[in-house]
């Protein structure tokens, strides 16, 4: 059974901290995401990565860096913890096929973080 | 930039009752759709995928979705939903020039009582 693995499923930090969230793949996918989900908006797309050590920001990627050191491991980083970033923070793979083998994503359960 | 409209954010039906879920897009070329599931307290899903052919895709759990090309549009549908399928949907975009690149809806949070 294939597996996104989001490290912790639930976190709380202070104001100001670092924080960092950890992504695990075993399907050995080139690609990789990170989202976060809030209620009425949706999945908005923090980065993506295509490969090792690369990285691309998506639509809202203030406040957040990303590493990704090896390819089965994608690592999204709260340089500063504000009260604003908590949220449910969503992992996500994919291969590189298109057409019919585009799959979509492969999604982590999850990680709620509340910044107090 | 392209956009996913969800037009219905929270739907209450009751058991037996026939569901559909509205999506538009915006994007003007040659696009693959997804409907994804996200059950209370689990991870997303995928439910069904169109990529060609037949635009009437059938999923799992006795959903369905009909691709309109002319009004930009995939719609979710179930004849008779149950209330195991309370649960949140998003539909999802990708240009087929974008990669893997997926533009997610907001969301259409479904409530049914049993």
């Amino acid at each position: 059974d294939v597996k996104v693995t989001q490290s912790s499923r639930y976190l709380v930090k202070r104001t100001g901290e670092k924080v960092f969230l950890e992504c695990v793949q075993d399907m050995d996918h080139e690609n990789m995401f990170w989202y976060r989900q809030d209620p009425g908006l949706g999945l908005r797309l923090i980065y993506f990565s295509y490969d090792v050590k690369m990285k691309e920001k998506g639509d809202i990627p203030e406040g957040y860096s990303v590493s990704r050191e090896k390819k089965e491991r994608f690592s999204l980083i709260l340089e500063s913890a504000s009260t604003n970033q908590t949220s449910m923070y969503l992992c996500a793979s994919s291969s590189l096929g298109t057409g019919s083998d585009n799959y979509g994503y492969t999604f982590g359960s999850g990680t709620r973080l509340t910044v107090v | 930039a392209q956009s996913v409209s969800q037009h219905n954010h929270h739907v209450i039906l009751s058991e037996a009752a026939s569901l559909e879920l509205g999506c538009n897009y915006s994007y003007g070329g040659t696009v693959n759709l997804f409907w994804y599931v996200q059950y209370p307290g689990q991870h997303l899903q995928l439910l069904l995928k169109y990529f060609s052919g037949d635009p009437l895709v059938k999923g799992i759990k006795g959903f369905e979705a009909e691709f309109i090309k002319s009004k930009f549009s995939f719609n979710l549908r179930k004849p008779s939903v149950q209330w195991s399928d309370t649960a949140e949907y998003f539909c999802a975009v990708n240009p087929i020039n974008a990669g893997n690149m997926l533009t997610f809806g907001g969301g259409t949070r479904l409530m049914v009582k049993p």
